[in-house]
């Protein structure tokens, strides 16, 4: 089956510091998808990207994150200056269609920890 | 408002012995909702996914589940467990109109005894 890319599996950073997370969806996908998971708490989505433009987000989608569909492959995901509590695994995720039973695609996820 | 509960936080059995996950959602239209497993250090895989045209969902790997709207319930089950089936399990229920408002459970997580 086919699989998401996300790299690195591992991120320590200190706080105020930029980082970005990168992610390589399937090829053939159209949609892309950013969630985190806070220890001990939910997954949790953040923004969904379709056609070079951000089409959803979360509340929790503030003015420290961006992303971006760099080279036509990779999609990334960056935070301007890092809290203590952006600590988290970040899942990218990439699909065909946007319909609601639409199969996600998940990477293994970047361990961010913020120090 | 859209909800979605796993009831236990971790599920212990022996291998051989049948596995159920348990899953209750809560959801003002009719959902769409989905088993995810992940593995250590291993994205999230699809395992089954119900979208109203069969009760019964049969997935991957043996596991099957359940949609009962009477229960609000989507519990997954297997016959038989594997060493191979301890991982970390997510219910998740997706949005009416999109794919993106997903709504996931706290997860189970599972462990085979041998």
């Amino acid at each position: 089956e086919p699989e998401v890319t996300q790299t690195p599996s591992h991120q320590v950073t200190q706080m105020g510091q930029e980082v970005i997370l990168r992610c390589v969806p399937i090829s053939n996908h159209l949609y892309f998808y950013w969630y985190r998971q806070i220890l001990g708490q939910k997954v949790e989505f953040l923004v969904s990207f379709y056609n070079n433009e951000i089409s959803e987000k979360s509340e929790i989608f503030d003015d420290q994150f961006s992303v971006e569909r760099p080279d036509g492959s990779n999609f990334t995901l960056k935070i301007r200056s890092t809290k203590l509590e952006d600590s988290a695994m970040y899942f990218c995720a990439s699909s065909e269609g946007s319909r609601a039973n639409e199969k996600l695609f998940f990477g293994s996820g970047t361990q961010l920890s913020v120090l | 408002a859209q909800s979605v509960t796993q009831l236990d936080s971790h599920v212990s059995v022996s291998e051989g012995t049948p596995v159920l996950l348990r899953c209750n959602y809560s959801s003002s239209y009719s959902p769409s909702l989905f088993w995810y497993v992940q593995h250590p250090n291993k994205g999230l895989q699809l395992l089954l996914k119900y979208t109203s045209a069969a009760t019964l969902v049969k997935g991957i790997n043996g596991f099957e589940a359940e949609f009962k709207k009477s229960e609000t319930s989507f519990h997954l089950t297997k016959p038989s467990a594997h060493m191979s089936d301890a991982a970390e399990y997510f219910c998740v229920l997706t949005g009416y109109s999109s794919a993106s408002k997903i709504i996931f459970g706290s997860g189970t997580r599972l462990s085979i005894r041998p």
